[in-house]
């Protein structure tokens, strides 16, 4: 069963700064989806970039970019010119393209960023 | 388009109460799903459906029942509620069970069982 791990609960950043959120993965398929999502406190869930795995090129939407690494199954989210709006938690999330289970999220379990004005 | 709605947004059920959660999408999505969100363990996978008429279940189904009647609705059933099923819950939708589409989720709904 494929698993997702983010290593970090909690993460700060400066405004107008610069912070990379980690997240690994396990998985014996080639080919998957990879997302970010975020939850600001309202709690609605918002896709912030998504990654297919047979893509070399990394995603990059604006401010957010992400760096794949697939053989170290590495799937990190790096969000720059930090705003005071991107404080929310962020999840990383993997999707099957194979089997029963593809079209299901399988979600870390989050990492809460904070960012000081 | 609503995208996807829930109701209630907040419900507190005593120990052994049933009760459904409603949930609903306007853009003719094949394939709906429901998550529970618990603190300090992200989001996990109840049940899904990927058709009028077909669910299945996921990470955590036990003490939840699902139906799909209509390619609109996806209620979720608790029959007897627990105090584990404190939980804020989300429903979700996607146009299809593969491929590329993006997944929308609603605005949860926060579950207290006393």
């Amino acid at each position: 069963a494929q698993t997702v791990t983010q290593s970090q609960p909690e993460m700060s950043v400066q405004e107008a700064e610069t912070v990379t959120l980690s997240c690994t993965y396990d998985t014996s398929e080639s080919d998957y989806y990879l997302f970010w999502y975020k939850q600001p406190p309202s709690r609605q869930m918002i896709l912030v970039i998504r990654q297919e795995a047979y893509k070399q090129q990394n995603a990059t939407e604006n401010r957010f970019s992400v760096n794949f690494q697939k053989a170290a199954k590495s799937f990190s989210l790096k969000i720059s010119d930090s705003q005071l709006g991107d404080a929310a938690m962020y999840f990383c999330a993997y999707r099957s393209t194979y089997g029963g289970s593809q079209g299901n999220l399988i979600f870390g379990k989050g990492t809460k960023l904070s960012v000081k004005p | 388009n609503a995208g996807v709605t829930q109701t209630p947004k907040f419900q507190v059920l005593k120990t052994g109460q049933s009760m459904t959660l409603q949930c609903a999408q306007d853009m003719n999505h094949e394939y709906m799903s429901w998550y529970r969100q618990d603190p300090g363990m992200g989001l996990r996978l109840i049940h899904y459906s990927v058709g009028a008429g077909i669910t299945d279940q996921g990470e955590v189904p036990n003490g939840y029942n699902v139906s799909r009647s209509t390619t609109e609705d996806f209620p979720l059933r608790l029959l007897s509620a627990a105090p584990s099923q404190t939980s804020v819950y989300f429903c979700a939708s996607r146009l299809g069970r593969a491929g590329t589409y993006e997944q929308y989720f609603g605005p949860g709904t926060r579950l207290t069982v006393t």
